[in-house]
C-alpha cells in the first residue's frame, strides 16, 4: 500500500529565511512524487514533480525537492521564503491514483 | 491551454437534500478524471477516478456516487445527502497518456446542515 507522511503540522519561518517541508512515503516500486501548495479556499497547484532521473527536482516559485531511496523522502525546499509563501503544502505519491499526506501549514513572519 | 471548472463554487444544503456538483475540463481530450474530499484540517481522499465515458471507479465506500456522461465532464452526486458529507470537493484531471500529473479545480465547499 501507498502512502504519505508529512511529520510537520504546522511550521512557522521568517521572511527570508530558509524553509523545509520533510515528506515520507511508502511504495512498492519507483514513486511518483508530488508536492502541491494550497492557499485557503483553494484549490491545489503543483509545484514540482519526480518521475525518474536527476534527483534533484526544481520547481515553481523558487521551490526544490530531493528524492532520497535510501531515506524514503521528497523533502521540499526553499532557499528564501516570501509572505507570499504562506499557504498549506501537500505532498503526494503514486500514478493514477494519488496518496496525499496530511499537510504542513506554513506561516511566514515578518 | 487546458482549465478545469467546478460549480458551485460553495454550497449549503439541508441533511437528506440530493447533490449534484459539476467538473469540466477544456483544451484536452481523453482525460482521466477524479474527485477528491477534503475534510478540515485533513489530507485529500479520493472518492472516484475515471479513464473514460462511463466508466467509473469507487475507491471508498459512502453515501456519494459519480458519473461521466461525456468525455470532459465528471459529475459527483447523492441522493440524500449526510452531515458527514461536508467537507470540501476537489477535482482533477490528468492526460490519461501515461503521465499522469494530476491539475485540480478550484474546489466546491460544501456545508450539510
Amino acid at each position: 500500500a501507498q502512502s504519505v507522511t508529512q511529520p510537520d503540522i504546522h511550521i512557522t519561518v521568517s521572511e527570508g529565511a530558509s524553509l523545509e517541508l520533510r515528506c515520507n512515503y511508502s511504495y512498492g516500486a519507483t514513486p511518483y512524487l508530488f508536492w502541491y501548495v494550497q492557499s485557503p479556499g483553494q484549490g491545489l497547484q503543483l509545484l514540482l514533480k519526480y518521475f525518474s532521473g536527476d534527483t534533484l527536482v526544481q520547481g515553481i516559485k523558487g521551490f526544490e525537492a530531493e528524492f532520497k531511496r535510501s531515506q524514503s523522502s521528497f523533502n521540499l525546499r526553499k532557499p528564501s521564503v516570501h509572505w507570499s509563501d504562506a499557504a498549506e503544502y501537500f505532498c503526494a505519491v503514486g500514478r493514477y491514483k494519488l496518496s496525499f499526506g496530511a499537510g504542513t501549514t506554513v506561516t511566514v513572519r515578518a | 491551454s487546458q482549465t478545469i471548472h467546478q460549480w458551485p463554487a460553495t454550497l449549503v444544503q439541508p441533511v437528506g437534500s440530493p447533490l449534484s456538483l459539476e467538473c469540466t475540463v477544456e483544451g484536452t481530450s481523453n482525460p482521466n478524471l477524479y474527485w477528491y474530499r477534503q475534510a478540515a484540517g485533513r489530507g485529500l481522499q479520493l472518492l472516484f477516478y475515471s479513464v473514460g465515458i462511463g466508466q467509473i471507479s469507487s475507491e471508498v465506500p459512502q453515501n456519494l456516487s459519480a458519473s461521466r456522461p461525456q468525455d470532459r465532464q465528471f459529475i459527483l452526486s447523492s441522493k440524500k445527502l449526510l452531515l458527514s458529507d461536508s467537507g470540501f470537493y476537489l477535482c482533477a484531471w490528468s492526460a490519461g497518456t501515461g503521465e499522469e500529473t494530476q491539475y485540480f479545480g478550484p474546489g466546491t465547499r460544501l456545508l450539510v446542515l
